[in-house]
């Protein structure tokens, strides 16, 4: 089943934040989180396994709340480098295949 | 260290031909996997494979099928190819095989039928 990425794409300025969330309809054991610039491979950001807990280094962070099946990604005081569509992609157990979302293209204006 | 290496970087087919693509990990990595990227779909899972062995498999009919080699290399092929198996196709590799660790991916072999 794959994950439900909102909002689909978002424009901001140098400097604002952002917020991608990421929901399933199933359980989840793990959340991970990658980005990919245009022309390049994605490049992983982090991974969360249930349990709430918040992870993040440098401006970016995430948070998964396991009950409610969802994860958001945070990004503050955004740079022009954080440009780029950031997937998500979900596990139900430690064994499972990881199942990408659509994506969220994000574009940041000097 | 060497990343994941796809080859070749693009490819041209026509209707009905059969494809194959290369990849091949980090080194010391087991875990190989395939991607298709479409425009809009997001990346969607082909399969896994951990020491030659096929561990997932997507919902993909069976004109794709995927093998891995003893050096942990893997290729998949696509036969009786169709216009809508054009897109860009990734595989990426891990080390110890959990799927709760960090995925590396190449750069993708973007196929374009005809």
């Amino acid at each position: 089943q794959q994950p439900v990425q909102s909002p689909q794409a978002v424009i901001l300025r140098e400097g604002e934040d952002a917020v991608i969330n990421c929901s399933s309809s199933k359980a989840l054991y793990s959340v991970h989180w990658y980005r990919q610039k245009h022309g390049e491979a994605p490049v992983f950001l982090m991974i969360l396994l249930k349990g709430g807990e918040q992870k993040g280094h440098d401006k970016i962070s995430a948070s998964f709340n396991e009950k409610k099946q969802q994860s958001s990604l945070y990004l503050t005081a955004s740079q022009l480098s954080y440009s780029g569509t950031y997937f998500c992609g979900t596990g139900q157990n430690r064994d499972d295949k990881i199942i990408f979302g659509k994506g969220t293209r994000l574009h940041i204006l000097p | 260290k060497a990343g994941v290496t796809q080859t070749p970087r693009y490819l041209i087919k026509t209707r009905g031909q059969q494809v194959t693509l290369s990849c091949s990990p980090i080194s010391g990595h087991r875990s190989v996997s395939w991607y298709q990227q479409t425009p809009g779909q997001g990346l969607q899972f082909l399969f896994e494979y951990f020491s030659e062995t096929q561990r997932n498999k997507g919902n993909f009919p069976g004109r794709f099928s995927g093998r891995q080699f003893s050096n942990s290399r893997s290729e998949m092929n696509v036969s009786t190819l169709e216009l809508g198996d054009s897109a860009l196709y990734l595989c990426a590799s891990s080390g110890r095989g959990s799927f709760n660790e960090k995925l590396f991916f190449g750069s993708g072999t973007q196929l374009s039928v005809l």
